[in-house]
């Protein structure tokens, strides 16, 4: 079936712009999590929502960071503002449930490149 | 709070050595770990995961983990590796709580020479 679906794959933008990111789960998944993977900084974990909700938004670096998702379903992760320090690639993973022995199904990022 | 280390950056092996990349990891509650991979180009994929029982655990392409408690570590291994096994390594834990979203190893990044 299909797997997580991230877009666009390619971001370049300049400094002080805004930008959104969008992520298309698994179908039938309802936990969705953002992770970014930038050098130097390995992977971190940005938001995780459970539904519609975001019980656990501690990893947002910023308040310039928020995410949403509509329909238990696509997710957005908006940057405002964006820094030259937020280059880096988002990642989007779902799972079924979101418990813990759960496998995370990754989709292919989103390279964010801010000029 | 949870944390976990891998100590090799970047490894380099000829085809048919055998593997092993260390992870040792800081978790005050029950012991959930994962291997993640990372291939060239491609999606970051779950590679084994270990929650209770056996410590060895086996997962795909013949990679294998032992949790050993008293050493709090996760090594992965392979007997020997192939240059299809060139990729990037990730190690996990879960971040605590009941929800899933993990803490991730910086990665050690496996080069297989043909």
């Amino acid at each position: 079936g299909a797997g997580v679906s991230q877009s666009p794959s390619n971001k370049v933008t300049e400094k002080g712009k805004d930008v959104e990111l969008r992520c298309d789960p698994i179908s039938g998944h309802t936990a969705l999590y953002w992770y970014r993977q930038s050098l130097g900084q390995g992977l971190e974990f940005l938001i995780y929502f459970q539904g519609n909700s975001a019980p656990d938004k501690s990893g947002l670096p910023s308040d310039r960071f928020s995410a949403e998702r509509t329909g238990g379903s696509v997710s957005t992760l908006t940057i405002q503002r964006t820094q030259q320090e937020d280059s880096a690639v988002y990642l989007c993973a779902s799972s079924l449930g979101g418990r813990v022995i759960e496998t995370q199904y990754f989709g292919p990022g989103t390279r964010l490149l801010v000029l | 709070a949870q944390s976990v280390s891998q100590h090799n950056h970047h490894v380099i092996l000829s085809e048919a050595a055998s593997l092993e990349l260390g992870c040792n990891y800081s978790y005050g509650g029950t012991v959930n770990l994962f291997w993640y991979v990372q291939y060239p180009g491609q999606h970051l994929q779950l590679l084994l995961k270990y929650f209770s029982g056996d410590p060895l655990v086996k997962g795909i392409k013949g990679f294998e983990a032992e949790f050993i408690k008293s050493k709090f570590s996760f090594n992965l291994r392979k007997p020997s590796v192939q240059w299809s096994d060139t990729a990037e390594y990730f190690c996990a834990v879960p971040a605590g709580g009941s929800q899933g979203n993990l803490i991730f190893g910086k990665g050690t990044k496996l080069s297989v020479k043909p």
